[in-house]
């Protein structure tokens, strides 16, 4: 079954500073990667996906990800945190069972970003 | 353009009560529907998911049930609450198959039960 681990329970980084939050990923097959975030008592929202193609993902308020198939990850990355980034954090994995798609989620990286 | 809408935001209900919690979509056909439950703020546990009327699969034994009424409307329930079914439940969609898509969530409901 395919699965993604977020070591990290939290991250804490300085306002203006470059962020990294982790994820691994165990898939078999071409993996299709996602990060989502939640603010407080909020929905998830979409950042972006690893299909195909470019390593490097941009997406959504600055984010981007780096897909790394020889260390199984999908790290994402801000080169300037911002307060406003300060939030949950969620990677997924596409998985295919019984003949329909879901998403399996990692269990969050709580970003504080520090003024 | 797609939307989705949860309802009701917060529900505080006794323990032995019933509960109904909606979900639609709007502006797509088929969507597959989806029901997680986030427990203390991190991890999102599947609950339910349904791929078309009247098709629902349970990922999980629970206190809960789901019912997909139309092709999109998706329905939580329970008969008697407990005090275990607290947390935040979130409906997503996604178009059926194909192209990874991605979910696009609800804006969750806030279940407390008393």
């Amino acid at each position: 079954a395919q699965s993604v681990a977020q070591p990290e329970d939290q991250v804490n980084v300085a306002e203006g500073n470059p962020l990294t939050v982790k994820c691994t990923y165990s898939v078999s097959g071409n993996p299709y990667l996602f990060w989502y975030v939640q603010y407080p008592n909020r929905g998830l929202q979409f950042l972006l996906k690893y299909i195909t193609g470019d390593n490097l993902v941009k997406g959504s308020y600055g984010f981007e990800a780096e897909f790394n198939k020889s260390q199984t990850s999908f790290h994402l990355k801000k080169p300037s945190a911002l307060v406003s980034d300060s939030a949950l954090y969620f990677c997924a994995v596409r998985d295919w069972t019984s003949g329909t798609y879901k998403y399996i989620f990692g269990t969050g990286t709580r970003l504080k970003v520090l003024a | 353009s797609q939307t989705i809408h949860q309802w009701p935001a917060t529900l505080v209900q006794p323990v032995g009560s019933p509960l109904s919690l909606e979900c639609t979509v709007e502006g797509t056909s088929n969507p597959n529907l989806y029901w997680y439950r986030q427990a203390a703020g991190r991890g999102l546990q599947l609950l339910f998911y349904s791929v078309g009327i009247g098709q629902i699969s349970s990922e999980v034994p629970q206190n809960l049930s789901a019912s997909r009424p139309q092709d999109r409307q998706f329905i939580l329930s329970s008969k008697k609450l407990l005090l275990s079914d607290s947390g935040f439940y979130l409906c997503a969609w996604s178009p059926p198959d194909r192209v990874a898509y991605g979910y696009t969530f609800g804006s969750g409901t806030r279940l407390t039960v008393v």
